[in-house]
């Protein structure tokens, strides 16, 4: 069964510090892949997703994520992180053939000033 | 443009009271998702509706639960009777089509307690 492995639940980064989630997938086919963000009682937010067209994505607020079938991940990273950065982030897939998408269990970013 | 749009946002209720759920997807989309999201059990999704059709309804918990989707624009979550255990929040989301690529939007949920 496929499955998203989100590392770390809690991650802590200073403002202005690299931001990086980490997220591997199971897949023997390259799934298509999306990462999520959640403000404090707000629905989900598309940062960006991998279709195939190209490896690195890059997505809303300043974030990208690069894809790497060889390490099955796609890391989420931002260059600068921004207080406003603070909230919890979803890695999902939804394997080749279905609409369904399988989440990670999420990361929740703090940023400290 | 409007977005994914749910009522009510919060919603308490007493044990073995029934409780609805609204959802207005996006127009134009013709698919339409209902999700449970837990501390416990992180999101889980309860129902896909495509083209109004229930398509796969094996997420739902228990015959307490029952969604329909009546028109293209309008679609409900109904538990009846509800219990403490159904405390969560309740998110729709729809997507353009059922393909996998297509990006499922979100609305911004309803949160629910059952005392």
């Amino acid at each position: 069964a496929q499955s998203v492995t989100q590392l770390g639940s809690h991650v802590s980064v200073s403002e202005g510090a690299l931001v990086l989630l980490r997220c591997n997938y199971s897949s023997s086919v390259p799934p298509y892949l999306f990462w999520y963000v959640q403000y404090p009682n707000q629905g989900l937010q598309l940062l960006l997703k991998y279709t195939s067209a190209a490896t690195l994505v890059k997505g809303i607020n300043g974030f990208e994520a690069e894809f790497k079938k060889s390490e099955t991940s796609f890391h989420l990273t931002k260059p600068s992180a921004h207080m406003s950065d603070a909230a919890e982030y979803f890695c999902a897939v939804t394997p080749s053939g279905t609409y369904k998408y399988i989440f990670g269990t999420g990361t929740r970013l703090k940023v400290l000033a | 443009d409007a977005g994914v749009i749910q009522s009510p946002r919060h919603e308490v209720t007493e044990m073995g009271q029934e409780v609805t759920l609204r959802c207005k997807p996006i127009s134009g989309h013709n698919s339409l998702f209902w999700y449970r999201q837990t501390m416990m059990r992180g999101l889980e999704l309860l129902i896909y509706f495509n083209n109004n059709v229930p398509i796969d309804d094996s997420g739902m918990p228990e015959d307490r639960f029952s969604a329909k989707m009546p028109n293209a624009s309008f679609s409900t979550l109904k538990i009846q009777p509800s219990e403490p255990r159904d405390s969560a929040v309740y998110f729709c989301a729809s997507s353009l089509g059922d393909r996998e690529a297509d990006t499922q939007y979100f609305g911004p949920g309803t949160r629910l307690t059952v005392l």
